[in-house]
């Protein structure tokens, strides 16, 4: 059974870097695509970007100025870093898996970590 | 980018009743050279990450239950539960991924009347 756990800072101030990790279980993580997703408080879902076991990445457009996503084969657990933070960016963020790699819906996702940004 | 639209935004529905939600897409998700809808729904709980229940529009996930089900094409899609129980309230949500960004609809909140 494949579980996903993210861990991170739950405070990050404004202007500042939001790094966030996700730590894959119960398979590896070099054969699947994993992405990134958030939730503002009360709030609907955002893709934010994904990346293959291998290292290729693709962010949304919205995002993509600020947002890197990187990959630890050895640790099987991939990261998020967003950079220049504001009050706009608190948020769940979750880690998910894709399927396959033609079918980009996410099957396995980790319980999410709500990160706030404020002074 | 492709918007998802939901409707209603909130739905109250009595138990054992039929629950019907629609997902509208801004353009077609249809992929004509496998003949598929590139469209899946989830179910979230509160505190909850999402569920994944429905995937190629109509596709039920393993383990979900056959009360819900999923149908549509190219642009109008819906996720009904024929008979609604109590463990059904939730917000559910579709998501479109013909391309990226991959992108979800508003989510639809279900409660019981």
């Amino acid at each position: 059974q494949v579980q996903l756990q993210e861990s991170g800072p739950g405070l990050v101030k404004p202007s500042e870097t939001l790094s966030l990790s996700c730590t894959v279980s119960g398979g590896s993580i070099s054969t699947y695509y994993w992405s990134w997703i958030r939730q503002p408080p009360g709030k609907g879902l955002e893709w934010i970007g994904y990346i293959y076991g291998t290292g290729g990445t693709t962010y949304n457009p919205s995002l993509i100025s600020r947002v890197t996503i990187s990959v630890d084969t050895s640790k099987n657990q991939f990261s998020l870093n967003l950079t220049s933070v504001t009050a706009a960016d608190t948020a769940v963020y979750y880690c998910a898996r894709h399927r396959t790699s033609e079918s980009f819906y996410f099957d396995y996702w980790g319980q999410g970590t709500l990160v706030t940004v404020s002074s | 980018d492709i918007v998802m639209t939901q409707s209603p935004d909130s739905l109250a529905v009595s138990l054992g009743e039929r629950a019907t939600i629609n997902c509208k897409s801004s353009q077609s998700v249809f992929y004509s050279s496998n003949n598929k809808n590139y469209l899946a729904w989830y179910q979230q709980k509160p505190g909850q990450p999402p569920k994944l229940l429905i995937y190629w529009a109509s596709t039920r996930e393993s383990g979900v239950p056959d009360r819900f089900s999923g149908s549509g094409s190219g642009t109008d899609f819906t996720l009904t539960i024929s008979s609604l129980q109590a463990e059904d309230v939730a917000v559910y949500y579709c998501q479109q991924y013909y391309g990226s960004p991959y992108t979800f609809g508003q989510g639809t909140k279900l409660e019981i009347k």
